[in-house]
């Protein structure tokens, strides 16, 4: 499976848009894209999944560019609640890496 | 989303006994499990893969005959954490994917059980 990198820690302010990059220069061609996010001590909460196209749910949209080699998790109004490290994996394996821990100030 | 519920969420043991952690998931059908620790302030390293009905495969350094998995059902998958000791202290977190016949279907995760070996 793909390795990825993120940056350690974002900050946002309280009602604006995070924007979390993910590179993932290696990725397979039918690899997926995942994104998880972990409050302290709690399991991982699913987020967003996609492979190529952009996707949007309820809680985020997910950018991948055409390349495939990296993308990028929006959460449109960042609440206090959002807090959390927001981890992107590729592959079905779900190997984590160190995430990026956003903090959301108000 | 579907839930997973993992028990106990923690669990105390004195040193060289065994602990029995449970992954159930509780609305699909999971034909694959994957078992995690994580310790403080790190990210979650996978311990190994499950899928109903054969053998766990482990994770390059992770012992087999300590950390001994089940995947007997496809709603249960068990941990068993064999003379524990001391540094075996960590957050569990099991998580489940309902493959439905598609490959990249997402997967769920449990709350954690958070052991403590004295």
């Amino acid at each position: 499976d793909a390795k990825t990198t993120q940056p350690p820690s974002m900050d946002c302010a309280e009602g604006r848009a995070a924007n979390l990059p993910c590179n993932h220069s290696t990725i397979s061609g039918n690899e997926y894209v995942y994104w998880y996010r972990q409050i302290h001590s709690q399991g991982p909460q699913y987020i967003i999944h996609g492979l190529k196209n952009n996707e949007t749910n309820e809680m985020a949209s997910l950018i991948i560019t055409e390349d495939r080699k990296s993308s990028t998790l929006i959460l449109p109004h960042a609440t206090l609640r959002d807090t959390a490290v927001y981890y992107c994996i590729v592959g079905r394996k779900l190997i984590f890496g160190q995430g990026t821990e956003l903090s959301v100030k108000p | 989303g579907a839930v997973v519920s993992q028990h106990p969420s923690w669990v105390i043991c004195k040193s060289g006994t065994s602990v029995k952690i449970e992954c159930r998931s509780l609305d699909f059908q999971a034909t694959t499990m994957f078992w995690y620790r994580q310790f403080p302030k790190q990210s979650l390293m996978l311990m190994a893969t499950s899928n109903e009905g054969s053998k766990a495969t482990y994770e390059q350094g992770v012992e087999k005959d300590k950390f001994l998995i089940n995947h007997a059902s496809l709603t249960l998958s068990t941990l068993t954490v064999t003379s524990a000791h001391p540094e075996d202290s960590s957050f569990y977190i099991c998580s489940a994917r309902d493959q439905g016949g598609l490959a990249n279907t997402e997967a769920f995760f449990g709350q954690g059980t958070r052991l403590t070996v004295v």
